[in-house]
């Protein structure tokens, strides 16, 4: 199986930040990396697909980068809504797996 | 607008059984592949099965190969997760979520707000 370690595991940041977030696989996932924001208590919701697309709705200070192992999830400019956990997920080989997850907290 | 609904979560005792289902509405069931993901409490996110758009493909985690069955009724709009043998570590918020095909890919868009299942 692949293996998706992120880094941090958590972070804390100021309304106005600019974060970045990383996603590292175990082995090349071509450009099958999607990001997900997740708040307590509720579904995950899907910010980013094919590594840098945004799904519709989502607003552009969300972005995504990267390549064959290593990817990023940036956030220019955190608002008070952002504050979440995130995670990534490749879905290029069955398994399909998860990273553990980067929690974003208020500083 | 698209709606995943799931129900049929609860507690059961290990080595039972139990199905989840999964309502779609707001969009084409028939014309989009559909996964179930896990979350145990306080963990992260953890993929369990995935079937293509018309049933005739379907793949597992090896956690629940040989244990559940993901199965899909496009006349009802609705996806299933049986779940037989459960255990301990099954304990989990199901989630279905639905995939989109892109000009530039694909990827999960939709999340239903998940059952939850208790083994015990």
């Amino acid at each position: 199986d692949i293996q998706m370690t992120q880094s941090p595991s958590s972070l804390s940041a100021s309304v106005g930040d600019t974060v970045t977030i990383t996603c590292r696989a175990s082995q090349g996932v071509r450009n099958y990396l999607a990001w997900f924001q997740q708040k307590p208590g509720k579904a995950p919701k899907s910010l980013i697909y094919g590594v840098s697309n945004l799904q519709t709705g989502v607003p552009s200070r969300f972005s995504g980068s990267g390549s064959g192992t290593d990817f990023t999830l940036t956030i220019s400019g955190l608002q008070p809504e952002d504050f979440a956990t995130y995670f990534c997920h490749q879905y290029s080989y069955f398994p399909h797996t998860f990273g553990q997850g980067t929690k974003l907290e208020i500083k | 607008q698209v709606q995943l609904v799931e129900s049929g979560g609860g507690v059961v005792q290990p080595g039972r059984s139990l199905r989840l289902s999964c309502a779609a509405s707001g969009f084409t069931f028939s014309s989009y592949g559909m996964h179930w993901v896990r979350q145990a409490p306080g963990k992260g996110l953890d993929w369990v099965a995935v079937i293509s758009y018309d049933g005739s493909n379907k793949n597992y985690a090896d956690s629940v190969k040989g244990r559940f069955t993901i199965s899909r009724d496009n006349s009802n709009n609705t996806l299933y997760l049986q779940m037989d043998s459960l255990r301990a570590e099954d304990t989990a918020i199901y989630y279905c979520a639905r995939e989109r095909l892109y000009s530039s890919g694909w990827g999960i868009d939709s999340w239903g707000q998940g059952t939850l299942v208790t083994v015990s």
